[in-house]
């Protein structure tokens, strides 16, 4: 049974500080996902992750895989209000088949 | 546009009735999930169906019903079986292949017990 682990659950940061948020899956995968959810919305996708050193960046937001550690990590520079949200990391174990949620990381950001 | 609609957005349920989430899309994706999330917690997976009248049981599959009659349809149906129905639901869409990715999200519904 695939199991992902994120961590920490609760984060909150000063504006203009950097930080990483960590995913760990128990099971082979090449496809990792990262989605943001705004509190009463549904989600909205970050990165899609497909090979082993793949690193994606947009705006403030970069992720990475490393596959054979089974973890993927989720970097934040330079923190602004507006990446307040929960973050979710999401690993699907064949093409199609499933997408197994991490437990999230509530992101606070405070001027 | 392409998407998933889902409806109702919020569904009130009184106790020991069965209730029907609708999810439909029209981005001719093969495969279709659904999800439930509780408060400050991750999504499980309740059911998916890769292929018109075939579906799978997911991780909390009990309590809950679903039908694949038509491939841009997947109903969901909390039975009264189900004893702690009150969560936000989730349905999702993807293509099938491993030169696709990516699952589409409709906006949920959520649904409290009365």
């Amino acid at each position: 049974e695939l199991k992902v682990e994120q961590n920490p659950l609760f984060l909150s940061m000063q504006e203009g500080k950097n930080y990483t948020i960590y995913c760990n899956y128990s099971t082979t995968s090449d496809r990792l996902y990262w989605y943001r959810q705004d509190p009463g919305k549904s989600l909205e996708s970050l990165f899609v992750l497909l090979s082993n050193g793949a690193v994606k960046q947009e705006g403030r937001l970069m992720a990475s895989l490393d596959t054979k550690a089974r973890l993927s990590t989720l970097h934040i520079t330079a923190a602004v209000h507006d990446l307040s949200a929960t973050y979710f990391c999401a690993v699907e174990e064949t093409s199609g088949s499933r997408l197994t949620f991490g437990e999230g990381t509530q992101l606070t950001v405070n001027p | 546009d392409g998407g998933i609609t889902q409806s109702p957005k919020y569904l009130f349920r009184k106790e020991g009735q069965n209730v029907t989430l609708s999810c439909e899309q029209n981005l001719n994706h093969d495969a279709m999930y659904w999800y439930r999330q509780d408060p400050g917690q991750g999504l499980r997976l309740i059911y998916y169906s890769q292929i018109v009248n075939d579906f799978q049981k997911g991780d909390i599959a009990e309590g809950y019903s679903v039908s694949r009659e038509k491939k841009e349809s997947f109903p969901l149906t909390v039975t009264s079986a189900q004893k702690n129905p009150t969560a936000f639901y989730l349905c999702a869409s993807s293509t099938l292949g491993t030169e696709y990715y990516g699952y589409t999200f409709g906006s949920g519904t959520r649904l409290t017990v009365v």
